[in-house]
Parts: structure tokens; C-alpha cells; sequence
């Protein structure tokens, strides 16, 4: 069954540097979306992406975030300058449709730890 | 705003019993999806079941059962004949039936399961 893949699983970066988060969707799915869980809340929506442009964004995805779809498989979440805050997991899903009903596949995860 | 309450961060059951989740959710739309998604240890989250609100009838997938009470904003799980495998973060989220929408989870329940 086909999967979203998410690299790295974990990564460590300094407070300040930039990170790229990597994800590549399912082949035939045209909506992506990132997610993140901070240790011990629950997962929030970040931002989706449609037809190559973002199609929300919660208050969380501010301008040191970005996202980008560079090359037709790979869906990127770019953070500037990270932040000690910034430390969570953040996850990847796709999905076939837009509508509410269709089911939103998850990737495994890349947990973030700024130090 | 939509919100997905879980009451439970724990329960256990012993393995072949039978254990319910509970999940409240607060909206003002009348139709849309509800969820429940498995997180299990190696992290990646797997939708479990899914009920659409327009429908009374309760969703069923072997052994995941819902009680869904629309009028009530109740939507919980019934994992039936508990098995080792269960063992999960289980969250509860929410999705209006309307164009690119993201999903608002719940903070989960971790599940453990006896044998």
C-alpha cells in the first residue's frame, strides 16, 4: 500500500538555523498538508497546499515558515530561523481529494529539536 | 471554532475486553466527518474509522465500532476483543465537509493493552 515518507526522522539543529523538512506524498494525491505535535498537546494544523499554492494556514504558520512542492513528488516545510519553541513533531499527510471526507494519509513524523 | 475534546489521556484494557474511548466535539456546522486515527510506537498514524454526520448509522470496521450522538456531539470508539496490537495513541478529529479542509484532532488517549 502506498505510503507518505517523511526524512528525516529526527533532526537536532541549533536555535536560529534553518531546517527543511522533507515529505513526499502519495503519487496520486493533490492535497498536502503539515502538521505539528508538541510534546504532550495535541496535533495542530499548520498549513495545506493545493495545485501549488497554499490553501490555508493556521495562525501557527507565520512568516518564518514556507512551503514548497520543488520538484512534482517532494512537499517541503521550510523554517526559517528556528526557534526553541519550534521543537515538536511534524507531520506530513496527503490526500487524494479536498473534501472533508476523504481520508488524510499521515507520514511517520520527523521529530524537530532545537537546542 | 471547532474543538475535539478527549477526556481520557490513558486507559487500559485487559487483552479480549472490550474498551471504549470517549470523544466531544463542539461545532456549528451540520455536516462533516469525524475520525479516529491509531498512533502506534513506530509512530505513524493510521486512520481507523471514519463517520459521516448525515448518516445515524454508526460506523463499523471489525472489531472498531462507533457510537456516534449528533445531537449530544459525542462521537466515542469500542475496540472490541482487545488485542496486544491495540496499543496505541488513539485521536479523535474532526473535518467540515467543505473544500481543503484541515483536520482538528483531539489530544489523544493512550491505550495499553494486558495480557
Amino acid at each position: 500500500e502506498p505510503e507518505v515518507t517523511q526524512t528525516p526522522s529526527h533532526q537536532v539543529t541549533q536555535m536560529g538555523q534553518e531546517v527543511i523538512l522533507r515529505c513526499v506524498p502519495i503519487s496520486n494525491h493533490l492535497y498536502f498538508y503539515w502538521y505539528r505535535q508538541i510534546l504532550g498537546q495535541k496535533v495542530e494544523f499548520l498549513v495545506s497546499f493545493y495545485n501549488n499554492e497554499i490553501s490555508e494556514k493556521s495562525e501557527i504558520f507565520d512568516d518564518q515558515f514556507s512551503v514548497e512542492r520543488p520538484d512534482g513528488s517532494n512537499f517541503t516545510l521550510k523554517i526559517r530561523s528556528t526557534k526553541l519553541e519550534d521543537s515538536a513533531m511534524y507531520f506530513c499527510a496527503s490526500s487524494e481529494e479536498g473534501l472533508g471526507n476523504q481520508p488524510q494519509h499521515f507520514g511517520d513524523g520527523t521529530r524537530l529539536s532545537i537546542l | 471554532a471547532q474543538t475535539v475534546t478527549q477526556s481520557q489521556p490513558e486507559m487500559s484494557v485487559q487483552e479480549a475486553e472490550t474498551v471504549t474511548l470517549s470523544c466531544t466535539y463542539d461545532t456549528s456546522e451540520s455536516d462533516y466527518y469525524l475520525f479516529w486515527y491509531k498512533q502506534p510506537p513506530s509512530r505513524q498514524m493510521i486512520l481507523v474509522i471514519r463517520q459521516e454526520a448525515y448518516k445515524q448509522q454508526n460506523a463499523t470496521e471489525n472489531r472498531f465500532s462507533v457510537n456516534f450522538q449528533k445531537a449530544a456531539k459525542s462521537f466515542s470508539l469500542k475496540i472490541s476483543d482487545s488485542q496486544l496490537g491495540d496499543a496505541a495513541m488513539y485521536f479523535c478529529a474532526y473535518s467540515p465537509n467543505s473544500g481543503n479542509t484541515p483536520l482538528v484532532f483531539g489530544k489523544g488517549t493512550r491505550l495499553s493493552v494486558i495480557a
